[in-house]
């Protein structure tokens, strides 16, 4: 497995803003690319996934899109709210191996 | 139903001291993954076990070692400590062993500070 950038590090948005996190990888073997969630203190949990036969997914509030021909991948989130306060992690795998970008530290304010 | 539990929850050791590590995976899960997540450096693929045996590693030194047991448990032993090993290390299990079959569910970690 290689590398996975994440961008930006850092995110502050206001409550009610989109934030929007990206990720690009470099292995072709990868096929699967779940985004979690760590709130301070707390394991990280599974928010969303896309497997490499779709382009994008949503679920309420979250959606993932994915450009295979780039190797990029983002996370959309709309009508923030403080409770999406986390670092959130994404991650590209093929079967023998999942490899995680750096985190992105969400803030949303009030 | 239990999740992913680990022990100790904070470990405290000295450089060239070794570390043990333990984690139950979710009852009927096979496989097991370990993860070391170091400040700022995002989860970092350590080790994966199923059915007993080792699969996979990722790129850490071979004092870096494991072993799972028959009832899928995980133990992570890290020998010759060094400072740099000051990490919180995640354990993972799924329900079908291999990445991208499904959620991998974490544990809440192992603190480990080497002094």
């Amino acid at each position: 497995g290689e590398n996975v950038e994440q961008h930006p590090s850092t995110l502050s948005v206001q409550e009610g803003d989109s934030a929007v996190i990206k990720c690009t990888y470099s292995d072709s073997a990868s096929n699967y690319f779940p985004w979690y969630k760590q709130e301070l203190g707390k394991r990280p949990q599974l928010i969303i996934d896309i497997r490499s036969n779709v382009g994008e997914k949503k679920d309420q509030r979250i959606a993932v899109t994915l450009n295979k021909t780039a190797k990029h991948f983002s996370l959309h989130i709309t009508e923030t709210q403080p409770e999406d306060s986390a670092v959130y992690f994404c991650a590209a795998s093929s079967f023998y191996d999942m490899r995680f970008g750096a985190g992105t530290r969400l803030t949303v304010k009030p | 139903e239990a999740g992913v539990t680990q022990s100790p929850t904070h470990l405290i050791k000295t450089r060239g001291q070794q570390a043990t590590l333990r984690c139950s995976p979710i009852s009927g899960h096979t496989s097991v993954y370990w993860y070391q997540q170091a400040l700022g450096l995002g989860l970092q693929f350590l080790l994966w076990y199923d059915e007993g045996e080792e699969r996979n590693r990722g790129n850490f030194p071979p004092r870096f070692s494991g072993r799972q047991f028959p009832n899928y448990s995980s133990e992570l032993n890290v020998n010759a400590l060094e400072l740099e090993d000051s990490a919180l290390y995640l354990c993972a299990s799924s329900a079908r062993g291999g990445f991208g079959t499904g959620e991998l569910f974490f544990g809440e970690g192992s603190r480990l500070t080497v002094l």
